[in-house]
């Protein structure tokens, strides 16, 4: 299996733009989980997916975030607008089974808002 | 409140040294990660407990629910185990806290 896949790796957009993250969770695994990570807070969960179910969005910041499972390999964080303080890793992991179970992480991508 | 506090921040050792990395948490839990974030950035899963102690290669992981402390170790450490470690913790049904990390460094 090729892991977890995301694209971009690298984005540099200007503030008010739009940005998509994308992710493609291992094949099979129930659970996909949205992290942000940043010098000052370190990493965060985002929101987490059940069964393409969005299940804890608690963590999502503010409603310029969103994101969608619309299908079992597939998912978007979307930024919009986008502003600076959004610079950050985000970084999307899947596991199977359970929220507990290990998480198989992404390479992430590095989001410059300027 | 739930928190998860780590130790050390930083930690430099010369290689073949055993090192030994600390989590600590407020209250009780579901279950506790020890992950890897190499200097590239990529991260990776190194074990999942709940209880007891766990082994893969080098690294040892162990969890003592009543003292609610984790620890993580490395024998005969390696420059190539230069990396941050970072504990998380899953307290019972709510999303995953992290700790804010251990910079390991190994010196030939």
């Amino acid at each position: 299996d090729a892991g977890v896949i995301q694209s971009p790796r690298h984005e540099v957009t200007e503030m008010g733009q739009e940005v998509t993250l994308r992710c493609k969770p291992i094949s099979g695994h129930d659970y996909l989980f949205w992290y942000r990570q940043t010098m000052m807070r370190g990493l965060e969960l985002l929101i987490y997916f059940n069964n393409n179910v969005p299940i804890d969005d608690s963590g999502m910041p503010e409603d310029r975030f969103s994101a969608k499972m619309p299908n079992a390999s597939f998912s978007t964080l979307k930024i919009q607008p986008s502003e600076p303080r959004d610079s950050a890793v985000y970084f999307c992991a899947s596991s199977l089974g359970s929220r507990a179970d290990t998480q198989y992480f992404g390479p992430g991508t590095r989001l410059t808002v300027l | 409140k739930n928190e998860v506090e780590q130790s050390p921040q930083n930690l430099t050792a010369q290689e073949g040294e055993f090192i030994t990395i600390n989590c600590s948490y407020s209250v009780g839990i579901s279950a506790l990660h020890w992950l890897q974030q190499h200097p590239g950035g990529g991260i990776v899963s190194l074990f999942m407990l709940s209880s007891g102690k766990k082994k893969h290669g080098r690294l040892i992981a162990t969890i003592n629910i009543q003292e609610k402390h984790s620890s993580l170790h490395i024998t005969a450490s390696h420059p190539r185990d230069s990396a941050v470690y970072i504990c998380a913790v899953l307290f019972g049904n709510e999303k995953l806290t992290f700790g804010t990390g251990t910079r390991l460094t190994i010196i030939p």
